[in-house]
C-alpha cells in the first residue's frame, strides 16, 4: 500500500560529520513533505515543508543551512543534517499528506557523539 | 495560531477499565482533527480523524473521539483498556488543503495489572 519509508531508522555519527535521511513515497506520488524533530519525551515540532520542485520553507529558529532538505522527485525527500552536533540527537519524522490524512515515515533516531 | 493542548502527561489505567484523553484545540476555522498513537522508538500510526458531519468519530482498536465544537475539545476514548494500549497518545490539528499539523504535547498511558 501506499506508505513512507524512512531510512535509516537508526544513525550513529561524530561531531561535525553530516547524515542524510531519506523519505520515498512508495505507491504514491508526494508533492508535500513535512519534517518533524521529536526530542525524548516530548512532542513533534515541524522543521520544515519541502515541495517537490522548489525550495523548502522552514519554521522559525529551524536553520536552513544546517538542516538541507531536498525534494528533487515527487517520490523522495531527503534532510541532511549538517556539522552535526550532540545537540541534534533526536528523532527525525517525515510525513506526506495522502488521501485524507497524512502518512507518516517509521523515524530516524540520530545520535551525534 | 494554531495550537493543541494535552493537559495529561501521564495517565494510568487499569486494564479493563475505561479511558478518557482530553485534547482541546485552537484554530481559527474549521479544524482538521487526528488521534495518534505511538510506541517507543516508532513512528506514528492514526487511530482516528475528524473533517466533518458526525461528530462521533470510531477508530481502529475501539478507539472513539468526539468533536465538541463549543469546548474545542477532540476528547478520545475507549471502554476497556487493554495492556497493549500502553504508549504516548497525541492530539493533532490541521486544516483545509492539508497544510502543516500542531501536535500536543502528548499523554502517556501506563495500563497497570
Amino acid at each position: 500500500g501506499a506508505v513512507v519509508s524512512q531510512h535509516p531508522s537508526r544513525v550513529i555519527c561524530k561531531s561535525g560529520t553530516s547524515v542524510k535521511i531519506e523519505c520515498r513515497s512508495l505507491d504514491f506520488q508526494a508533492t508535500t513533505m513535512f519534517w518533524y524533530r521529536q526530542f525524548p519525551k516530548q512532542s513533534l515540532m515541524l522543521m520544515a515543508t519541502s515541495n517537490e520542485g522548489s525550495k523548502a520553507t522552514y519554521e522559525q529558529g529551524v536553520e536552513k543551512d544546517k538542516f538541507l532538505i531536498n525534494h528533487a522527485s515527487l517520490t523522495l525527500s531527503t534532510l541532511t543534517v549538517t556539522s552535526a552536533h550532540p545537540e541534534d540527537s533526536s528523532f527525525y519524522i517525515c510525513s506526506a499528506p495522502l488521501g485524507e490524512g497524512y502518512t507518516f515515515g517509521s523515524g530516524t533516531r540520530l545520535t551525534v557523539v | 495560531a494554531q495550537s493543541v493542548t494535552q493537559p495529561d502527561i501521564h495517565i494510568t489505567v487499569s486494564e479493563g477499565a475505561s479511558l478518557e484523553l482530553r485534547c482541546n484545540y485552537s484554530y481559527g476555522a474549521t479544524p482538521y482533527l487526528f488521534w495518534y498513537v505511538q510506541s517507543p522508538g516508532q513512528g506514528l500510526q492514526l487511530l482516528l480523524k475528524y473533517f466533518s458531519g458526525d461528530t462521533l468519530v470510531q477508530g481502529i482498536k475501539g478507539f472513539e473521539a468526539e468533536f465538541k465544537r463549543s469546548q474545542s475539545s477532540f476528547n478520545l476514548r475507549k471502554p476497556s483498556v487493554h495492556w497493549s494500549d500502553a504508549a504516548e497518545y497525541f492530539c493533532a490539528v490541521g486544516g483545509t488543503g492539508f497544510q502543516k499539523l500542531v501536535f500536543g504535547t502528548g499523554t502517556r498511558l501506563l495500563v497497570s495489572p
